[in-house]
């Protein structure tokens, strides 16, 4: 069965400073991997996805992730946080069965200090 | 513009009420899903439909009924409301094949609170 782990619950970086967001993923099969992201009181707008393409996702806002099978991970990460990076961001991969489902981790509450 | 649109975006309920909650897409998307937001939790699913007329159950999918009549829409019925219900409720789409790589498309939200 397929699964997500999102490494930390919160995180806290300064303006400016790099941002990394953990994600280890476990699947039987060759998986789809997206981020989403969660604006406060809002919905969810998808950031990134990896789909056997190139392992280096390049996303929206500066963001970007990189597939290593042999870690079993898809981290995410930013350059240079801004104040506007506030939010929930979800890692979640695909269930490769014929009803397309997702499976989300928990979520990491990105803080960004001034 | 092209999405998914949920209503209410908020709801009030008493215990033991009964409400419905809709999810229309205009995308013309297969698969539709209903997911509740919970601190902590992340998105858990509760009901899906893989086409007009199907519906299946979820992870957590007691407490909770879904109809797909008309393929744009998916309806989501609390029968008797539920404290435990308080949630944030999410409704996706998504089309099958390889254009499921585009990921899904989620509604803004239907924030329930069941006193």
């Amino acid at each position: 069965a397929q699964s997500v782990t999102q490494l930390d619950s919160h995180v806290s970086v300064s303006e400016g400073t790099p941002v990394l967001l953990r994600c280890n993923y476990s699947s039987s099969y060759s998986p789809s991997l997206f981020w989403y992201v969660q604006h406060p009181n809002k919905g969810l707008q998808l950031l990134l996805k990896y789909t056997s393409a190139a392992t280096l996702v390049k996303g929206i806002n500066g963001f970007e992730a990189e597939f290593k099978k042999s870690e079993t991970s898809f981290h995410l990460t930013k350059p240079s946080a801004h104040m506007s990076d506030a939010a929930e961001y979800f890692c979640v991969v695909s269930d490769p069965g014929r009803d397309d489902k997702i499976i989300f981790g928990k979520g990491t509450r990105l803080h960004i200090l001034p | 513009n092209a999405g998914v649109t949920q209503t209410p975006k908020f709801r009030v309920l008493k215990t033991g009420q009964s409400m419905t909650l809709l999810c229309a897409q205009d995308m013309n998307h297969e698969y539709m899903y209903w997911y509740r937001q919970d601190p902590g939790m992340g998105l858990r699913l509760i009901h899906y439909s893989v086409g007009e007329g199907t519906t299946a159950k979820g992870e957590v999918p007691d407490g909770y009924n879904v109809s797909r009549l008309k393929k744009q829409n998916f309806l989501l019925g609390l029968e008797s409301a539920a404290p435990s219900q308080t949630s944030v409720y999410f409704c996706a789409s998504s089309a099958p094949g390889p254009e499921r790589n585009y990921g899904y498309t989620f509604g803004s939200g239907t924030r329930l609170t069941v006193v």
